[in-house]
């Protein structure tokens, strides 16, 4: 069955960056793009970007450009998701997630990242 | 940038039918899909394609679309349907990024 286990929570100061790891399994993972979404405390949806696990081609959102970066190492078949010069207002679960625009979607379990001094 | 906008919030009561909007500039071009959170979960499908219900989804979630604006019903909501609600598309540019709406909060009580 298809997974994506997401790495655990993690706690930075501002200014900080974070990495997030979303492995996958139970699907060939070349075939698919990995989306991330994150979620503020008592917030909406918010997405962050794509990226292609076939040629590592990346959409971001424009809030993000600059601070954001998706990578995937398909020996492990994990993706990651990269956020530097972390701001309280970062504080929030992240989901990785594959497919958003499709018939069946898989979500990681999500990381929540708490930025705080 | 591209917004999806949808209404804050949207009450019924159980057996009642609930839609909840959801308005874009790119959707007559682009489709709309809809995802169901309930506290503390991940996010679910619940409509793909602006009207396509996935596997294992009750009968009464229903969408639709029509120019500008997206529809949800659920049709016959029952208490255990009370959850957030965000619809989500993608703009039309070449380069198409995604986007959600704010989400709205359905009360069945």
């Amino acid at each position: 069955q298809v997974q994506l286990v997401q790495s655990g929570a993690e706690v930075k100061k501002p200014g900080a960056s974070v990495k997030v790891s979303c492995k996958a399994s139970g699907y060939t993972f070349t075939s698919y793009g990995i989306s991330w979404v994150r979620q503020a405390p008592g917030q909406g949806l918010e997405w962050m970007g794509w990226i292609s696990a076939y040629n590592g081609n990346t959409n971001y959102a424009q809030k993000l450009q600059g601070r954001v970066t998706m990578t995937t190492d398909t020996s492990t078949s994990t993706a990651y998701m990269e956020l530097r010069s972390l701001r309280s207002d970062d504080t929030a679960v992240y989901y990785c997630a594959r497919g958003l625009a499709v018939a069946v979607t898989y979500w990681g379990q999500g990381t929540l990242v708490t930025v705080s001094s | 940038s591209y917004e999806l906008t949808q209404p804050p919030s949207v009450s019924v009561s159980p057996g009642q039918t609930a839609r909840i909007t959801c308005s874009g500039d790119a959707l007559p071009k682009k489709y709309a899909y809809w995802y169901q959170q309930k506290s503390g979960q991940a996010p679910v499908l619940v409509i793909y394609e602006d009207s396509k219900r996935p596997s294992g989804i009750p009968e009464r979630f229903s969408g639709s679309s029509s120019g500008t604006m997206a529809t949800l019903t659920i049709s016959g909501a029952q208490v255990e349907d009370e959850a957030d609600y965000y619809c989500y598309s993608t703009d039309s540019s070449g380069n198409p990024l995604g986007v959600f709406g704010g989400g709205t909060k359905l009360t069945v009580l």
